[in-house]
């Protein structure tokens, strides 16, 4: 069974500080991960995923994030915080035979001035 | 905008009642699915259907089913409802199925409030 832990339900941050969501992934078979982020009364919209090849994934909105296999996580970063990345963020898993995803509890960000 | 459509934004609805929530997905995706977002359960996946046709089950409770029109469109019927199924539903499509990698594109969810 594939499962995905986030360590941290919130973080907190001051703009142009280092950004860090912690994801980690449990999968019997090799994974695709993905980051989605939820503003406010808005549906989901992805940020980045991987599939396969290069491990440090880059995303939209300066985001981005490495997949380590030997720690089997896939933790989401961007070097600076903008006041415009508060929402909460969320790291799926899905598998090679389905489409759906697996997620976790989510993030919530809030970047103080 | 994901181009991906939910109807109602918001439904009120008493317990024991049926709603329906509408999707209309991004034109050319023929897979959709539907999520439950909820405070206690987080992003549950309900439900997939690929052209027409149901391709995977989540965790979908037999008071809950959905279906695929021939146009693509998809409509989540929730029936006998509790208190307990107010949450954000999500629709989500994709072009293909199988893969494993397909982006799904979020619609912005119906909020359901059971009451």
């Amino acid at each position: 069974a594939q499962s995905v832990t986030q360590l941290g339900s919130h973080v907190s941050v001051s703009e142009g500080a280092l950004v860090l969501l912690r994801c980690n992934y449990s999968s019997s078979v090799p994974p695709y991960l993905f980051w989605y982020v939820q503003y406010p009364n808005q549906g989901l919209q992805l940020l980045l995923k991987y599939t396969t090849g290069a491990t440090l994934v880059k995303g939209i909105n300066g985001f981005e994030a490495e997949f380590k296999k030997s720690e089997t996580s896939f933790h989401l970063t961007k070097p600076s915080a903008h006041m415009s990345d508060a929402a909460e963020y969320f790291c799926a898993v899905s598998r090679l035979d389905t489409d759906k995803l697996i997620f976790g509890t989510g993030t919530r960000l809030q970047v103080f001035p | 905008d994901s181009g991906v459509t939910q109807t109602p934004k918001h439904l009120i609805t008493a317990t024991g009642q049926r709603v329906t929530l509408r999707c209309s997905p991004r034109s050319g995706d023929l897979s959709v699915y539907w999520y439950q977002q909820s405070l206690d359960q987080g992003l549950q996946f309900l439900i997939q259907y690929y052209n027409g046709e149901e391709r995977a089950k989540g965790n979908i409770l037999e008071r809950f089913s959905a279906q695929q029109f021939p146009d693509l469109h998809s409509e989540l019927n929730l029936s006998s409802l509790e208190l307990g199924d107010s949450a954000l539903y999500f629709c989500a499509s994709s072009v293909v199925t199988g893969s494993g990698n397909t982006e799904a594109f979020f619609g912005q969810g119906t909020r359901l409030t059971v009451v």
